[in-house]
């Protein structure tokens, strides 16, 4: 099955540590989206990416850094300078001609404590 | 700030009682998305609409973009309790690369 894939489900960590959550996509997208979402709110884009080996910030890159070496691959390193970092993570694909038709992935709940 | 707006926040219906979510932007967008959420999971891609005027029907839900292309809502005929989630509209505000900008969602409820 074709589809997003990211791990884990749920990550606890403790203030101050860096961590990287996972997102794995055999859809042959070109385009990749790191969104966070906070309880009643809507989707905030954090990182994106067009092709390989290039990515652009988002509205809340701040904290945050991404890395895109291969095409199925696009992880999140949520960093010690994020202030607030407990929130749902979102990762997202597309093809080149329907960017607003996004895949997501189940998603990763983050905890930092 | 926010520049996509949603209305209600919040409805909970009984089943059988219709729905209806509405979408309103800051600027003309020259497409909206909406997308459903169910509780626990992820957003999952509904619809596109892209011309002023239009609308379009998928089975009990109706969606509709205003004359303007400022404006959006979603209609559900009938609600079942498999319409339980989160309805959110998503339009591209960015300039260059197109990426979309979410609301902030309609939750919606739907009691037996």
């Amino acid at each position: 099955d074709g589809g997003i894939t990211q791990s884990p489900k749920y990550l606890f960590r403790k203030e101050g540590q860096n961590v990287t959550l996972s997102c794995e996509q055999n859809l042959n997208h070109d385009a990749m989206y790191w969104y966070r979402q906070d309880p009643g709110q809507g989707l905030r884009l954090i990182y994106y990416s067009q092709i390989v080996n290039d990515f652009q910030k988002g509205d809340i890159a701040e904290g945050y850094s991404v890395s895109r070496e291969k095409k199925e691959s696009f992880p999140l390193t949520v960093t010690s300078a994020q202030k607030n970092p407990t929130a749902f993570y979102l990762c997202a694909s597309s093809i080149p001609d329907r960017v607003y038709e996004q895949y997501f992935g189940p998603g990763t709940r983050l905890t930092v404590t | 700030g926010q520049q996509v707006m949603q209305i209600p926040q919040y409805q909970h219906v009984q089943e059988g009682e219709d729905f209806t979510t509405y979408c309103n932007s800051s600027t003309t967008l020259s497409n909206i998305q909406w997308y459903k959420q169910r509780p626990g999971g992820h957003p999952v891609f509904l619809i596109q609409l892209v011309k002023s005027g239009e609308v379009k029907k998928q089975k009990r839900l109706t969606f509709q973009f205003g004359e303007a292309k400022k404006n959006s809502s979603l209609h559900i005929t009938a609600t079942q309790t498999t319409d339980v989630g989160t309805y959110f509209c998503a339009g591209p505000f960015n300039s260059g690369y197109s990426t979309l900008t979410f609301g902030k969602g309609t939750m919606l409820l739907v009691s037996p």
